[in-house]
């Protein structure tokens, strides 16, 4: 089974430095990964997804992640944020099923606090 | 407007009683999956349907149920509410293995 690991908890950063955000992942072959953020009281929005080809995915909001097989990581990463940016952060893993069986495993979710 | 319909937003119901919680997915998406979002539980997958069929079942407790009906909408019942099962209830679809679509969620308050 797959499973997803976000070490950090909550993460602190001023506005206009750059973010990077940890994911392992835990499964035996090459997964699907995403990332997706939820602000306060929205559901959960995409932000990139990795399937196959180029390791490094760009995404939406200026954000990209970074696959790295050998160290079972899929790091989300933003140059510059703003304070938009503010919000709890998600990554995810999907198992390279037939469509219709597979499911996504979520991280616990890393919440992102920009200070002015 | 992430075309995932989720109702109702809230509801606030007593402990005992059955509540309904409907997610009308994305047009042409098939897989409709239901999510439970809780402070202390994170986020817990429950259940999913693939038109019309169970596919898989994750953290859903025997008093929780769902279906998904032709017109592919589903429908999540809760029953014999706990104040434990206070908590945001997501729906999302997908059509191929693009990622899920959220919904915004429905926030159930046990009282």
């Amino acid at each position: 089974a797959q499973s997803v690991t976000q070490p950090d908890i909550h993460i602190t950063v001023s506005e206009g430095a750059s973010l990077e955000l940890r994911c392992n992942y835990s499964y035996g072959a090459t997964p699907y990964l995403f990332w997706y953020v939820q602000s306060p009281g929205q559901g959960l929005q995409l932000l990139l997804k990795y399937f196959s080809g180029d390791t490094l995915v760009q995404g939406i909001k200026g954000f990209e992640a970074e696959f790295k097989r050998s160290q079972s990581s899929f790091n989300l990463r933003k140059p510059s944020v703003h304070w938009s940016d503010a919000a709890e952060y998600f990554c995810a893993v999907g198992a390279r099923m037939n469509f219709g069986n597979e499911k996504l495993t979520f991280g616990t979710g890393t919440r992102l606090t920009i200070i002015p | 407007d992430s075309g995932v319909t989720q109702t109702p937003k809230h509801l606030i119901t007593a402990t005992g009683q059955r509540v309904t919680l409907r997610c009308s997915p994305r047009s042409g998406d098939l897989s409709v999956y239901w999510y439970q979002q809780s402070l202390d539980q994170g986020l817990q997958f429950l259940i999913q349907y693939y038109n019309g069929e169970e596919r898989a079942k994750g953290n859903i407790l025997e008093r929780f149920s769902a279906q998904q009906f032709p017109d592919l909408h589903s429908e999540l019942n809760l029953s014999s509410l706990e104040l434990g099962d206070s908590a945001l209830y997501f729906c999302a679809s997908s059509a191929t293995h693009d990622g899920y679509t959220f919904g915004s969620g429905t926030r159930l308050t046990v009282v």
